[in-house]
């Protein structure tokens, strides 16, 4: 079946550090992916997303390219700041009724 | 555009009481909604899909009698846990698509509701 994948956090990045969260799937077909961010005690806000091969989806300076090859859709963001502190999830739209599948998250921590 | 609004945002209640969360598209209409469970450092568990008109379609595993679902106009589902127990505790989540789209779309999430049974 279809699934994804998350590198496990935490992740501790001091300000403007560069950031990458690795993000794989197993998916039939042709997904759409997404990355969604969660910060404490919120609902989930899209952040970006890419609906087929070699799309790039970017915001906020985060970016991440859809990887059809490798299977991959790899988070990552050139500076981060403290503000970018939330959960991660990436998550493909497995195109059956419109239903998501998320990966574990990734909890980014990011110090002054 | 695409707001989700979900309350409560937070409850607690006895054991054995029954508690509804509402789940609200301000601005869009929303045939179909998905509820989904959270547990504290996990990731989102999708309970149902809820749709408009008709039975949700719950995922295996998930009690239909125990989780009740109703979408009974195109801008509310309602969650009813009925009796709830400690073990019901977690935080739970909505969110809605805007339909006549692809699935390439985002669903757009409610803020949750943590719901906390003494």
């Amino acid at each position: 079946g279809n699934s994804v994948t998350q590198m496990e956090g935490p992740v501790t990045l001091s300000e403007e550090a560069f950031l990458t969260i690795n993000c794989t799937y197993t998916a039939t077909g042709y997904p759409s992916l997404f990355w969604y961010v969660q910060y404490p005690g919120e609902g989930l806000q899209l952040l970006l997303k890419a609906t087929k091969a070699d799309d790039k989806g970017s915001n906020k300076g985060f970016e991440a390219t859809y990887r059809k090859e490798t299977t991959s859709f790899h988070l990552e963001k050139g500076s981060v700041q403290v503000s970018d502190s939330a959960v991660y999830f990436c998550a493909l739209s497995d195109n059956q009724g419109g239903k998501l599948i998320f990966g574990q998250g990734t909890e980014l921590s990011v110090k002054p | 555009g695409a707001v989700v609004s979900q309350h409560p945002s937070w409850v607690i209640c006895k054991s054995g009481t029954s508690v509804k969360i509402e789940c609200r598209s301000l601005d869009f209409q929303a045939t179909t909604m998905f509820w989904y469970r959270q547990f504290p450092k996990q990731s989102l568990m999708l309970m149902a899909t809820s749709n408009e008109g008709s039975k949700a379609t719950y995922e295996q595993g998930v009690e239909k009698d125990k989780f009740l679902i109703n979408h009974a106009s195109l801008t509310l589902s309602t969650l009813t846990v009925t009796s709830a127990h400690p073990e019901d505790s977690s935080f739970y989540i909505c969110s809605a698509r805007v339909p006549v789209t692809g699935w390439d779309q985002p669903q757009h999430f409610g803020d949750g509701t943590r719901l906390s049974i003494l």
